[in-house]
């Protein structure tokens, strides 16, 4: 098993460019979710899914886009980036959404904003 | 609402000495509670959790935990570290119900040779 896995490690944009970070999961998890990263902030959550087809907003939804087309993939978009964007990124995925199960991550993708 | 509050930013701490990194959340309702570890530019990965049961929870490693329901804390101790404790430590909570975990803002623990 590969676990969950982030693409790309390192992304630099300008302001008002749009990108997609990408997570995909291969252990068949029913809870995926976004993260993201700010020293001093610990972890806030973006937005999360507990299943295909279904998504929902966390902390801090304001700026990104999610779908879930199936279960495996869960890719977070960035409409138009700025600065406040910049951050490291997490995804994490979960066996179960009813919050009783450990949160798997990924490696991480570093986001700089200029 | 919900909240995880982790006090200590920072904690060093010679190697073979005790550590307790502290942990307190608030919650109306039945949580279940975690703590994961970072080490440098890697994700986090789970040390330990409390779902129910037994209020003392142990890791691998020699992490512990005990969940203070009345104090509503979950503090993370070891009795002696190592260099290669040195790491990020984050409390984490799930309300029964609900779909969301909540982070602390994380506690760095360095330990010094």
């Amino acid at each position: 098993n590969a676990g969950v896995t982030q693409t790309p490690k390192f992304q630099v944009l300008k302001t008002g460019q749009s990108m997609t970070l990408q997570c995909a999961q291969d252990m068949n998890h029913e809870y995926m979710s976004w993260y993201r990263q700010d020293p001093g902030m610990g972890l806030r959550l973006i937005h999360y899914s507990v299943g295909a087809g279904i998504t929902d907003q966390g902390e801090v939804p304001n700026g990104y886009n999610v779908s879930r087309s199936t279960t495996e993939d869960f890719p977070l978009r960035l409409l138009s980036a700025a600065p406040s964007q910049t951050s490291v990124y997490f995804c994490a995925s979960s066996y179960s959404a009813r919050g009783t199960h450990e949160q798997y991550f990924g490696p991480g993708t570093r986001l700089t904003v200029t | 609402a919900q909240s995880v509050t982790q006090l200590d930013s920072q904690v060093p701490v010679f190697e073979e000495a005790p550590v307790e990194l502290r942990c307190n959340y608030s919650s109306s309702v039945s949580v279940y509670l975690f703590w994961y570890v970072q080490y440098p530019n890697q994700g986090l990965q789970l040390l330990l959790k409390y779902l129910s049961g037994s209020t003392l929870v142990e890791s691998i490693n020699g992490f512990e935990a005990e969940f203070n329901k009345s104090q509503t804390s979950f503090h993370l101790r070891k009795p002696s570290v190592h260099i290669s404790d040195t790491a990020e430590y984050f409390c984490a909570v799930s309300e029964s119900g609900t779909y969301k975990y909540i982070f602390g803002t994380g506690t760095r623990l360095k330990v010094l040779a």
